[in-house]
C-alpha cells in the first residue's frame, strides 16, 4: 500500500528553527509537496520538490532525498502565524497526490 | 472572483437525503478534484476530473457522483447521506500537467444528522 508518515504534533519557540519530517512509500513518484494549513481553512501551496537536494523560499526550505524515500520542511525564524498544520503530499505513478495526516505546529512566544 | 469558489460554506443535513456541493473555478485549470477531510486522517479524494467531460474515481467514491459539463464547475452530489458523510470538502483544481500543483477552494463543512 501507499504511505505517508508526518510526525502528528511538534512544539517550537518564536524566533527559533523547526524542521518538520516526512517519508514516504508510494507507486511511483511525480513529485513532493508541501502545504499549510491554518485551522479552519484550506491548505495551501508553500513548496515542491521533484529533484534530489534543498529548495529555499525565503523562511521556509524543503529538502528530497528520493532513495531514502525523505523529505523535510525547515521554517527558520519562527512566527507566531506560522503556527498551523504542515501537509506532506506525494504524487504517485498515476499523478495522484497521496497526502500524510499532517503535522499540527505549535510555535510558543 | 479569482480562484476557487464552493458552496455552501456549511450545511446540516438529515441522514437520507440527497446533497449538491457547488465548486466553482475560474483559472481556466484543465483538472478538478474533491477531497474530504477527517481529524487524525490525510485529505482523501473521492474523484476526480482530468478535462471537461471525464471523471474517474478517487480513493473513497462510494456514496458520491460528480459531472464536469465545462471547464469551470465540478459539483459533488451525495444522492442519499450517510452520518459517515460528516467531514469537511475540499474541491481543488490544477492546470492538468502532470506535475500541476493544485489549488484549494475555502471547503464545505458538512454535518449529516
Amino acid at each position: 500500500g501507499q504511505n505517508i508518515d508526518q510526525p502528528t504534533e511538534m512544539t517550537a519557540t518564536e524566533g527559533a528553527i523547526v524542521q518538520i519530517n516526512c517519508t514516504y512509500q508510494t507507486s511511483g513518484f511525480n513529485g513532493l509537496f508541501w502545504y499549510q494549513q491554518h485551522a479552519g481553512e484550506a491548505p495551501t501551496f508553500l513548496s515542491y520538490n521533484v529533484l534530489d537536494g534543498l529548495e529555499e523560499k525565503g523562511r521556509f526550505s524543503s529538502f528530497l532525498s528520493r532513495s531514502k524515500g525523505y523529505s523535510y520542511l525547515l521554517l527558520k525564524e519562527l512566527q507566531m502565524k506560522d503556527s498551523a498544520s504542515y501537509l506532506c503530499a506525494v504524487k504517485d505513478s498515476n499523478y495522484q497526490l497521496i497526502w500524510g495526516a499532517g503535522t499540527k505546529l505549535i510555535i510558543k512566544p | 472572483i479569482a480562484g476557487i469558489t464552493q458552496a455552501p460554506t456549511s450545511q446540516i443535513l438529515a441522514a437520507g437525503r440527497r446533497m449538491t456541493l457547488r465548486c466553482t473555478q475560474d483559472m481556466r485549470h484543465n483538472a478538478m478534484y474533491w477531497y474530504r477531510q477527517d481529524l487524525g486522517l490525510g485529505l482523501r479524494l473521492i474523484h476526480y476530473s482530468n478535462t471537461a467531460g471525464t471523471t474517474g474515481k478517487g480513493e473513497v467514491p462510494d456514496g458520491y457522483s460528480v459531472s464536469r459539463a465545462n471547464t469551470d464547475d465540478f459539483p459533488l452530489t451525495l444522492a442519499s447521506a450517510v452520518p459517515s458523510q460528516t467531514s469537511v470538502y475540499f474541491c481543488a483544481s490544477s492546470d492538468g500537467t502532470g506535475l500541476g500543483t493544485q489549488y484549494f477552494g475555502p471547503g464545505t463543512r458538512l454535518l449529516v444528522l
